[in-house]
Order: structure tokens, then C-alpha cells, then sequence
């Protein structure tokens, strides 16, 4: 167990909907990670928060957004869905200390069935 | 543009025997790379994480190599077991945008 919790673990929707993940980092983690996982395709990258802030961004679509409350969980919107949007959608945290190696540690995923 | 390739892209190998999984990438400017390892259908799981400094790094059966001059690195697993069937990622970060860039994995399977 990472420490990471996402909810729902599963969710089946149809096109054109919108949904929301939400992300618990570990206790302590400031730094939360979205990435989507398609059916046998690698991990990319979507959007980086540190305490509340956008840090960095990876290949998010217009449609998706994100954002990182004060009590440092997250949730990951994603609008105007599409067959091509069904993936594994990963949330991950770390620390992020200056000069350190910060792990990302990752949470079970949700899983996303677009019908 | 930043990228990350892998080889092989599967693996298959006896029980007991050692393999090599490489990695090489032409992300710029380079801060680290980490091996993952990422069991079906579950978040991946930090094996190693290296800095531009350090040529190897060790975890149990586990032992990645970094050259920062060639851009490449390799995962070397010892004596495999069963369980280390799963699917290997290699991932760099830049300084810069300090975006990760993640390979595609190796899928390696261990027969008994």
C-alpha cells in the first residue's frame, strides 16, 4: 500500500460526459501527479501540483483540467469525453524537497470505461 | 523533442536466469531517472532512482547503470523469480520543464 488512495476505482460513463477523479497524496506528500494509462501503451504524463499550484504540464488535453485543494488533495476533471479517453488514469505524490530525489508514490488507479 | 525508448520491448526468461533491460533517452536538460516496475493493472513501483552523478544503484536482485555521456541505462535482474513478471518503465526528468518522460516498458514475463 503506497499511501495513495484514488477514488472511484472504477467508472463507466458514455461520450460526451464529464467526470471527476479525486487523489489523496500520502500524508505529508505536497506534490501530486496525474498520468493516463491507454489499453498495453506506456504511462504519460498529464499534470504536476505543489501545494495547491500547477508546476508542471505533460500532454493534457483542452478537455481535461485538474487542480489541488488546500487540504493538498486533488481532482482530475475530464469533460466532453471520447471512446479514446478510456485508460487507467494514475495519481502519484511525493514530497518535492529541493535537491532531493522525491519518489513518486503511486495510487491504484481509476479505471475508465467510456461507452 | 524529449523521449524515452526502451528495448526489449517483451522479454520472456527461465526462472533463476539474470536478463538486461535498456534504456536510452534524449531528455535535456537531464536532473534523474528512475526505474519502475508496474505489476498489471496496478501503480508502478519505484526500483531506482539515479542523478547525473552515479553510474549504478543496487535494490536487492535489482541493478541499474546510468551513462550520462551516452544517455543510456540499463535494469539488470538477478537470479529473476516468478513475481518479478510485470512490466519495467523507465522514466527521466528534465530540469527544465520538470516534466517527466516515460518509456513505453519492457513487458517480461518469467516462466518456471
Amino acid at each position: 500500500d503506497s499511501g495513495v488512495t484514488q477514488t472511484p476505482k472504477h467508472l463507466i460513463t458514455a461520450t460526451g460526459q464529464r467526470v471527476t477523479l479525486r487523489c489523496s497524496p500520502r500524508s505529508g506528500d505536497l506534490s501530486v501527479y496525474w498520468y493516463q494509462q491507454s489499453l498495453d501503451q506506456g504511462l504519460q504524463f498529464l499534470i504536476q501540483y505543489y501545494n495547491g499550484e500547477e508546476r508542471a504540464k505533460g500532454n493534457i488535453l483542452e478537455r481535461f483540467s485538474a487542480q489541488q485543494f488546500p487540504d493538498l488533495h486533488s481532482e482530475l476533471n475530464l469533460s466532453s469525453l471520447e471512446l479514446g479517453d478510456s485508460a487507467l488514469y494514475f495519481c502519484a505524490s511525493s514530497v518535492e524537497v529541493a535537491g532531493a530525489h522525491n519518489e513518486q508514490f503511486f495510487g491504484p488507479g481509476t479505471r475508465l470505461t467510456v461507452l | 523533442k524529449n523521449q524515452v525508448e526502451q528495448s526489449p520491448q517483451s522479454l520472456i526468461i527461465l526462472e533463476g536466469k539474470n536478463c538486461t533491460l535498456q534504456c536510452n533517452y534524449t531528455v535535456s536538460p537531464f536532473s534523474n531517472l528512475r526505474w519502475y516496475k508496474q505489476d498489471t493493472g496496478r501503480g508502478p513501483v519505484s526500483l531506482t532512482i539515479m542523478t547525473f552523478s552515479e553510474n549504478t544503484k543496487s535494490n536487492g536482485r535489482y541493478t541499474a547503470t546510468l551513462d550520462a555521456d551516452t544517455k543510456q541505462s540499463s535494469l539488470h535482474i538477478t537470479a529473476s523469480q516468478l513475481s518479478d513478471s510485470a512490466s519495467y518503465i523507465c522514466v527521466v526528468r528534465d530540469t527544465g520543464r520538470r516534466a517527466l518522460t516515460f518509456g513505453s516498458g519492457t513487458r517480461l514475463q518469467v516462466q518456471p
